[in-house]
């Protein structure tokens, strides 16, 4: 098992490019969400998914998009990036979303 | 909405010592868990320990153990006979568990770095 894959490891962009950031699982988990993570801070909640088909906004939700066609993927998409959005960005999945939940290896992600 | 604090922001403790790093949280929910993530440099998140907050009984994991104290909203986390490879973050984070039987998501604190001295 891979586990729970994240593509680009590490991607820059200018102000106002959108872009994809993949996450994939091949544990059959249900839950996955997107985090991200700031200098200083802990990871805050973007987005989660509890199935195929079912999305919701979590803390921090605002330019980014996300849907979930598969159990397995779990792409975020940033429409029109800012400087603001510079980050790292992990995914995550579990069985449920009361059970562990298991991180992807992060994008970095770099907003001129 | 809940909060996580860790008050550490950074400990050094050397090799084979106990440590042990603090975590208190906010909330008026009953029914939650409780996590500690660690991060090492390679930005990998790891799950060290879990705790649900019905269980009365510390949780814990080899070196690893935690001293939950509900009333309190305290979590805090000893790690005992430390090693090199310990040095890492280390965050907190709290899971509310809804009605239905779903949850929101992790809320982190902010994490203490932690530092194991040869």
């Amino acid at each position: 098992n891979a586990g729970v894959t994240q593509t680009p490891k590490f991607q820059v962009l200018k102000t106002g490019q959108s872009m994809t950031l993949q996450c994939a699982q091949d544990m059959n988990h249900e839950y996955m969400s997107w985090y991200r993570q700031d200098p200083g801070m802990g990871l805050r909640l973007i987005h989660y998914s509890v199935g195929a088909g079912i999305t919701d906004q979590g803390e921090v939700p605002n330019g980014y998009n996300v849907s979930r066609s598969t159990t397995e993927d779990f792409p975020l998409r940033l429409l029109s990036a800012a400087p603001s959005q510079t980050s790292v960005y992990f995914c995550a999945s579990s069985w449920t979303v009361q059970e562990t939940q298991y991180f992807g290896p992060g994008t970095r992600l770099l907003v001129l | 909405a809940q909060t996580v604090t860790q008050s550490q922001p950074e400990m050094s403790v050397q090799e084979a010592e106990t440590v042990t790093l603090s975590c208190t949280y906010d909330t008026s929910e009953n029914n939650y868990y409780l996590f500690w993530y660690k991060q090492p440099p390679s930005r990998q998140m790891i799950l060290v320990i879990r705790q649900e907050a019905y269980k009365q009984q510390n949780a814990t994991e080899n070196r690893f153990s935690v001293n939950f104290q509900k009333a309190a909203k305290s979590f805090s986390l000893k790690i005992s006979d430390s090693q090199l490879g310990d040095t890492a973050m280390y965050f907190c984070a709290f899971m509310k568990l809804n009605s239905g039987g779903g949850a929101d998501g992790l809320t982190f604190g902010k994490g203490t770095h932690l530092i194991i001295q040869p």
